[in-house]
C-alpha cells in the first residue's frame, strides 16, 4: 500500500507569492492533518479535515493559509501570500477513522523557503 | 504555553544505556498519549501509544503512564546509535479528534 504523498518536496518561494502544495492520504483513510514544523514552534496543526469536511482551520493561520480536500484522494494547500516567516517543513497526515484514536501516518514532507 | 511538556529538551547517552524521556499534559480531556519517532529529514512515525495507567512494553521500549498527573515517559534501553532522533510525545483529546504534540526531546546515543 502507498503512504502519504506529498509534492513538491522541496519549494522556494519569492516574498509575496502565491505556492501551492499538495497532498495524497492512504487509500481509504478518513482524517487528512496539514502542519507546519519548525525548531522553534513544533509541530503546529493547520487545518483537519474529516471525510472530507473542514474540522479546524488552524485559528492563527486563516488568513494567508487555506487548505482544501478537493476528493478524498486529494487535498492541497494554499499560501498567499507567502512571507519569509512561512519558511518551514509542511507535513500532510492521514489516519483511518475508527483506527487507534491519534495514530497518523506522515508524508515526507514539503521544505518551503520564503526569500 | 505549550499544552503538552517535554523534558528534557535533549539528551546523550552512550550506546548500550537507557534514555528515559519525559511528556506531561496540562489539558486533563486527554484520553491517550502517543510517541512518535523523527529521524533526522524524515517525517514522524508512530513508535508507541498508551491510554491506561501503567506501563506498556514493547521490546527495548517502555512507556508509562500515570492519568491523574497526565505524564507518561519513555525508556529505551539498550540504546543504538539509530535510535538517535526526535522523538515527539503527543496528546490526544477525545473532544477534539486531534493530536497535540510537543516540541520534542533530541536524542544523541554516542557509538
Amino acid at each position: 500500500d502507498a503512504g502519504v504523498t506529498q509534492t513538491p518536496r522541496h519549494e522556494v518561494a519569492e516574498k509575496g507569492q502565491t505556492i501551492i502544495l499538495k497532498c495524497e492520504p492512504v487509500s481509504g483513510h478518513n482524517d487528512l492533518f496539514w502542519y507546519r514544523q519548525t525548531k522553534i514552534q513544533g509541530l503546529e496543526l493547520l487545518s483537519y479535515f474529516r471525510s472530507k469536511s473542514l474540522m479546524e482551520d488552524g485559528g492563527a493561520f486563516k488568513d494567508r493559509f487555506k487548505a482544501e480536500m478537493l476528493n478524498s484522494s486529494f487535498s492541497t494547500l494554499k499560501i498567499q501570500p507567502t512571507e519569509p516567516k512561512d519558511s518551514a517543513v509542511y507535513l500532510c497526515a492521514s489516519s483511518l477513522l475508527g483506527g487507534r484514536l491519534g495514530e497518523q501516518y506522515f508524508g515526507p514532507g514539503t521544505r518551503l523557503t520564503v526569500l | 504555553q505549550q499544552k503538552v511538556q517535554q523534558s528534557p529538551e535533549s539528551l546523550i547517552v552512550p550506546e548500550g544505556g537507557m534514555a528515559s524521556l519525559n511528556c506531561t499534559s496540562s489539558d486533563r480531556n486527554v484520553d491517550y498519549f502517543w510517541w512518535y519517532r523523527q529521524h533526522s529529514g524524515k517525517s514522524p512515525k508512530m513508535l508507541m501509544s498508551i491510554f491506561s495507567n501503567g506501563e506498556k512494553e514493547e521490546g527495548r521500549f517502555t512507556v508509562h503512564l500515570n492519568k491523574a498527573s497526565l505524564h507518561t515517559s519513555l525508556h529505551i534501553r539498550d540504546s543504538q546509535p539509530s535510535d538517535s532522533a526526535l522523538y515527539l510525545c503527543a496528546a490526544w483529546a477525545g473532544n477534539t479528534g486531534k493530536l497535540i504534540f510537543g516540541l520534542g526531546t533530541t536524542l544523541q546515543v554516542q557509538p
